[in-house]
């Protein structure tokens, strides 16, 4: 089973400044096979990234993905105060067919 | 545009069989080969656990821990598909989330693009005497 590891834990910053999520897997992956999601309190998460670059349909460019092999990285490039919320990358494996989360990152806003 | 919604108890007692089912709308269960359906837990303040996915046409992908107690079924005459896990202990307790998994073949070495979208609005099951 393909392992997650996200960091920071917890993100603390003021609005405007840029926001730098990671996520490392166990094994190297295809980015094809890495997706990021933002979870607001009581709500269901959302679809921001997949293939580990391509923004969701309607999400703010000033969202990106990057990252390729074992290291990926989630960037808000001007925080709002919106973006308050936990961030979690998942990944897919074909052996077994399976999806694993990261534990996620969660990001203040000051 | 495509909407789900989970239903069932939201009690169940250890040792018994925690059932959910989740309604499709807004578009055919069967519609496309890249839709498959899966179920998403959440335990209380904690992080993000996939259960398991089916396709349209009965095959189904469970995450090897929760093999033996599990299982999923669709029902492509109303819309909907649904979850089975037996033997529920305390550690059940979850909001359950029934979600569209998308697997897109992007024509690389057999590679698929793969997420979660849309999900259901999610359902606490709570396990307890």
């Amino acid at each position: 089973e393909i392992v997650l590891t996200q960091s920071p834990g917890t993100l603390s910053l003021s609005p405007g400044e840029r926001a730098t999520l990671s996520c490392r897997t166990s094994q190297s992956i295809s980015t094809s096979y890495l997706a990021w999601y933002q979870q607001k309190p009581g709500q269901a998460p959302r679809l921001l990234i997949y293939g580990a670059s391509d923004r969701a349909t309607g999400i703010p460019d000033r969202f990106s993905g990057s990252g390729s092999g074992t290291d990926f990285t989630l960037t808000i490039s001007s925080l709002e105060p919106e973006d308050s919320a936990v961030y979690y990358c998942q990944q897919y494996s074909t052996s077994p067919s399976m999806y694993t989360f990261g534990q996620g990152t969660k990001l203040e806003i000051k | 545009q495509l909407q789900l919604q989970e239903s069932g108890p939201g009690l169940v007692k250890p040792s018994e069989t925690l059932s959910l089912t989740c309604s499709v709308s807004g578009g055919s269960i069967t519609s496309s080969t890249t839709n498959y359906w899966g179920w998403i837990r959440q335990p209380p303040g904690k992080g993000l656990f996939w259960i398991g996915s089916i396709y349209h046409a009965g095959s189904t992908y469970y995450n090897p821990s929760l093999r033996s107690r599990l299982t999923l079924s669709v029902d492509t005459s109303k819309n909907q598909f649904s979850l089975k896990l037996s033997s529920v202990t305390a550690a059940d307790t979850a909001v359950y989330y029934c979600v569209r998994d998308q697997r897109i073949l992007t024509g690389y070495r057999g590679f698929t693009l793969n997420w979660f979208d849309p999900w259901g609005q999610g359902t606490l099951v709570t396990v307890s005497s």
